[in-house]
């Protein structure tokens, strides 16, 4: 079946440390790949898009995501972490075949920043 | 340019009840779909909306129904309510629908609480 998977529901680093935030999608066609945050009591923000017009991604507030099509996988990283970005991430997918464009999300990862 | 706005914020209501949400898109999106938000399943597709036909259902039972207006306005509503619906619900809008690489933008949600 094809949907995404994203790997450690808790990351907890120190401000001014990498981050990583893993996210693998399973399906023979890679699909189009979306990070979302989404911060306490708020909807979703789009960070950034994977549209196979380049494996380097980069999205907003510094964070950018390189994807990998012999990994399966579309991992988030952000080289300096600060307080602001502690919140919940999410990896999404939308695959093809058929009429459904529906978003698979993973289960999310939450993020937590200490000083 | 205005979000995605989702109306009502917060909701308590009593099993048994029925309770029906509300969703603007973005001006010019016609496309909306419906996203539920729990601790224990994550966040999972309902329906889709565009041009005021439902293109797209998720597996919820037929207790949760939708509907999409000319303007592009779309409300759910959701039945006999369990307890087990106390969710966040999500509304995303998008400019066209069946495009995999459309990006969809999410209103701040509304928090359903069943007691």
């Amino acid at each position: 079946a094809q949907s995404v998977t994203q790997l450690g529901s808790h990351v907890s680093v120190s401000e001014g440390a990498l981050v990583l935030l893993r996210c693998n999608y399973s399906s023979s066609v890679p699909p189009y790949l979306f990070w979302y945050v989404q911060y306490p009591n708020q909807g979703l923000q789009l960070l950034l898009k994977y549209t196979s017009a380049a494996t380097l991604v980069k999205g907003i507030n510094g964070f950018e995501a390189e994807f990998k099509k012999s990994e399966t996988s579309f991992h988030l990283t952000k080289p300096s972490a600060h307080m602001s970005d502690a919140a919940e991430y999410f990896c999404a997918g939308r695959f093809s075949g058929g009429s459904n464009y529906k978003l698979t999300f993973g289960k999310g990862t939450l993020l937590t920043v200490n000083p | 340019k205005a979000g995605v706005t989702q109306t009502p914020r917060y909701l308590i209501k009593t099993r048994g009840q029925q309770v029906t949400l509300s969703c603007s898109p973005i001006s010019g999106h016609r496309s909306v779909s419906w996203y539920q938000q729990t601790p224990g399943q994550g966040l999972q597709f309902l329906f889709e909306y565009f041009s005021e036909t439902q293109r797209n259902k998720g597996n919820f039972p037929g207790r949760f129904s939708g509907r999409q207006f000319s303007n592009s306005r779309s409300e759910m509503n959701v039945s006999t309510l369990e307890l087990g619906d106390s969710a966040l619900y999500l509304c995303a809008s998008s400019l066209v629908a069946g495009n995999p690489n459309t990006e969809a933008f999410f209103g701040q949600g509304t928090r359903l609480t069943v007691v």
